[in-house]
């Protein structure tokens, strides 16, 4: 079955410690993304990558760290987490057409909520 | 500074008739269109897109709109039915860019 999946679903943390939220998917694609979801805000764009080895910012990249060292797996860092991190966070991967994704729809995993205390 | 807008965090509509989800954007460099679905504890999933050399796409029960000369785009489902009731995301991007950026959202409820 083709899927994307998030690595933990829920996790409730302390300011500071760090913690990795992993995201692998099994359809071959080659652009990952991740998302944070906040109500009024809608999803919001953190980090993405068109490849191994190739990542880049999204909209709202700071205090995160992403990693692409294998096509399957896109994991999510926060090294110093802090409340403001708080949220409903969202893997997805898409493939290419063209050299674009924009055609291409996203498949998403199940969301990662994380509160940090 | 929001460039996809949904305006109406929240729709009710009884089963049978049309709804009804809208869209408005900001850059007019955008050029695909999608609307994404999202039950609770789900990951949104692809519902229908529309690239912007057309102004309408339908698939089923559900049907796209696009109004370029107003930036304006909306998603229309009839007959409603309860399996619809869910958050539904609007989402565009420019051609050559290599992300989406999504609207707040709109919960639509269907009634028996």
């Amino acid at each position: 079955e083709a899927q994307v999946t998030q690595n933990p679903r829920y996790l409730i943390t302390v300011t500071g410690k760090k913690l990795t939220v992993t995201c692998s998917q099994n359809m071959n694609h080659e652009y990952m993304s991740w998302y944070r979801q906040d109500p009024g805000l809608g999803l919001r764009q953190i980090y993405y990558s068109m490849n191994v080895e190739v990542t880049d910012k999204g909209d709202v990249p700071e205090g995160y760290k992403v990693s692409r060292k294998e096509k399957r797996n896109f994991p999510l860092i926060l090294e110093s987490p802090s409340p403001n991190q708080t949220s409903l966070y969202f893997c997805a991967s898409s493939s290419f057409r063209g050299g674009y994704i924009s055609n291409q729809p996203q498949h998403f995993g199940d969301g990662t909520r994380l509160s940090i205390l | 500074d929001q460039q996809v807008k949904q305006n109406s965090p929240s729709l009710s509509v009884q089963e049978g008739r049309i709804s009804i989800l809208n869209c408005d954007y900001t850059n007019s460099m955008f050029d695909y269109f999608l609307w994404y679905k999202k039950y609770p504890a789900e990951g949104p999933t692809f519902l229908i897109s529309i690239s912007s050399i057309k102004d309408k796409n339908e698939d089923g029960r559900f049907t796209v709109f696009l109004n370029k000369s107003a930036k304006h785009l909306s998603l229309h489902i009839v007959p409603s039915q309860p399996g619809d009731s869910a958050v539904y995301f609007c989402a565009a991007s420019e051609k050559g860019a290599q992300k989406l950026v999504f609207g707040q959202g709109t919960r639509l409820t269907i009634n028996p």
